[in-house]
C-alpha cells in the first residue's frame, strides 16, 4: 500500500513570496490533515478536511494560508505572501475516518525555509 | 482545553538499558493518547495507542506505555534500547467526542550510547 505523498521535499523561498505544497494521501482515506512542525515543536494542526469540505481551519492563518481538497482526494496548502516565522517542516496526513481511533498515517513532509 | 508535557528534550541511553520518555496530559476528561516516533527526514508513524481497556498498552519495536489516570500520565519504555531507536518521540492527545485533532508534545529526541 503506497504511503501519504508529498511534494516538494524541500523549498526555499524569500520572504513575500508564494509557496504551494501537494499532498496526496492514502487510497480510500476520507480525512485529510495538514500540520506544521516548526523546529523543536511538535507538530501543530492546520486544516482538516473530510472528503472535500473542511472540518477544522480554527489554526490556519487565513490571511496568507489556503488550502483546498477539490475532488476530495488529493490537496493543496498555499502560502502567500510567505513570513520568516513560515520557515517550518508542512507535514500532511490521511485516516479513513474522522474518529480518534484511526489512526493517521503521515507523509514524509515539506521543509519550507524562508529567507 | 488539552496539553501534552513531555519531561526532557533530549535523553540518552546505553544501548542495552532501559528507554523511559515522560509524557502528562492535561485534559478535563481522560483523552485518547499516542506514541509516534519521527526518524530523520521522515513523517511521523503511530508506535502505539490507548483508547479503552487495558491501561498497558504494547507498540512496534518492543515499545510499551502505560495509561495512570491518577496520575495523568502516558509514559514510554522499552526494556533494552536498540541503536535504531535513535529518533524523535512525540507524545499526543485527541479528545473522544467532537473533533479528533491531534494534541502534540514538544517531542523527545532519544539518542542511543553504543
Amino acid at each position: 500500500e503506497a504511503g501519504v505523498a508529498q511534494s516538494p521535499r524541500y523549498k526555499i523561498i524569500e520572504k513575500r513570496q508564494s509557496v504551494a505544497f501537494w499532498c496526496n494521501p492514502i487510497s480510500g482515506h476520507a480525512t485529510l490533515y495538514w500540520y506544521q512542525q516548526i523546529l523543536g515543536q511538535g507538530p501543530k494542526l492546520l486544516i482538516q478536511f473530510q472528503n472535500n469540505g473542511v472540518v477544522d481551519d480554527s489554526q490556519l492563518p487565513k490571511d496568507r494560508f489556503s488550502a483546498e481538497r477539490l475532488k476530495g482526494v488529493d490537496s493543496t496548502l498555499k502560502i502567500q505572501p510567505a513570513k520568516l516565522e513560515d520557515s517550518a517542516v508542512y507535514l500532511c496526513a490521511s485516516s479513513l475516518g474522522g474518529t480518534s481511533v484511526n489512526e493517521q498515517f503521515f507523509g514524509p513532509g515539506t521543509r519550507l525555509t524562508v529567507l | 482545553a488539552q496539553s501534552v508535557t513531555q519531561l526532557g528534550s533530549h535523553v540518552s541511553v546505553s544501548e542495552g538499558a532501559l528507554v523511559l520518555l515522560r509524557c502528562n496530559y492535561s485534559s478535563s476528561v481522560p483523552p485518547y493518547l499516542f506514541w509516534y516516533v519521527q526518524y530523520p527526514n521522515q513523517g511521523l508513524q503511530l508506535l502505539l495507542k490507548y483508547t479503552t481497556g487495558a491501561t498497558l498498552v504494547k507498540g512496534i519495536n518492543g515499545f510499551e506505555a502505560e495509561f495512570k489516570k491518577s496520575e495523568t500520565s502516558f509514559h514510554l519504555t522499552k526494556p533494552s534500547a536498540h541503536m535504531s531507536d535513535a529518533a524523535e518521540y512525540f507524545c499526543a492527545v485527541s479528545q473522544r467526542t467532537g473533533a479528533n485533532n491531534l494534541f502534540f508534545g514538544t517531542g523527545t529526541r532519544l539518542t542511543v550510547i553504543p
